[in-house]
């Protein structure tokens, strides 16, 4: 079974500048979650999909962030002006299981991550 | 609200031995789950093993082992015979289960293991 897919791995841009990272999860994989992990630190939830509609987005920094699922498959994350604090590995995750499903139990499967540096 | 604490930034261990890592959590959910995972060099967060707030056994999966302490809100891992591969950033993370949860996974600071050889 293919992982979670992620690219670009790596990418350096400008501040101000935009950039997009795109994920596509486990195959049949209902949701899916971007994480923003700054070096040091532990992941930081930025948004949560189930098929293609937004479950939590609390802590993404909304003037300049975006992310979508049209297809409730793959997704894409923008960050439209960068700044340098956006530097950081933009992780994105899967599970099988639905909201209600989830119990306590099931681990979230992420890929390998795209590291992001702006200058 | 629920958090995650692991106070050590950084261990070392030797080869072969057994080693501990740090990790204690507050929720007031009765109901939840505790998990770790390890981040190599190579970015990918890879899942090592799950305790639930109601099982009864501490988990195990191989040579990982979850000391659960109910009362004391902790759960450390330990490592047996520790290999020159199980160098990594080690993160705990923890999952309320009440009714609505979404199922996302808030993450500790994580540690930082170097095995010697």
């Amino acid at each position: 079974e293919a992982g979670v897919a992620q690219s670009p791995r790596y990418k350096i841009i400008e501040k101000r500048q935009s950039v997009a990272f795109w994920c596509n999860p486990i195959s049949g994989h209902a949701t899916l979650y971007w994480y923003q992990q700054i070096l040091g630190q532990g992941p930081k939830l930025l948004i949560q999909f189930q098929n293609n509609g937004v479950v939590d987005d609390s802590q993404l920094p909304k003037d300049r962030f975006s992310a979508e699922r049209l297809k409730g498959v793959d997704s894409t994350l923008k960050i439209q002006p960068a700044k340098l604090e956006d530097s950081a590995v933009y992780l994105c995750a899967s599970s099988a299981q639905r909201i209600g499903e989830f119990g306590v139990t099931g681990e979230l499967f992420f890929g390998e991550g795209s590291r992001l540096t702006v200058l | 609200a629920q958090k995650i604490t692991q106070t050590q930034p950084g261990m070392f261990v030797q080869e072969k031995e057994a080693v501990t890592l740090d990790c204690t959590y507050d929720t007031s959910d009765p109901s939840y789950g505790l998990f770790w995972y390890k981040q190599p060099s190579s970015g990918e967060m890879i899942f090592l093993i799950y305790q639930g707030s109601y099982d009864q056994q501490n988990a195990t999966e191989g040579r990982y082992s979850l000391n659960f302490q109910k009362a004391r809100k902790s759960a450390n891992l330990v490592i047996s015979a520790s290999q020159l591969g199980d160098s990594a950033m080690y993160f705990c993370a923890m999952r309320e289960g009440s009714a609505g949860n979404t199922g996302k996974l808030i993450f500790g600071q994580g540690t930082t293991l170097q095995v010697k050889p």
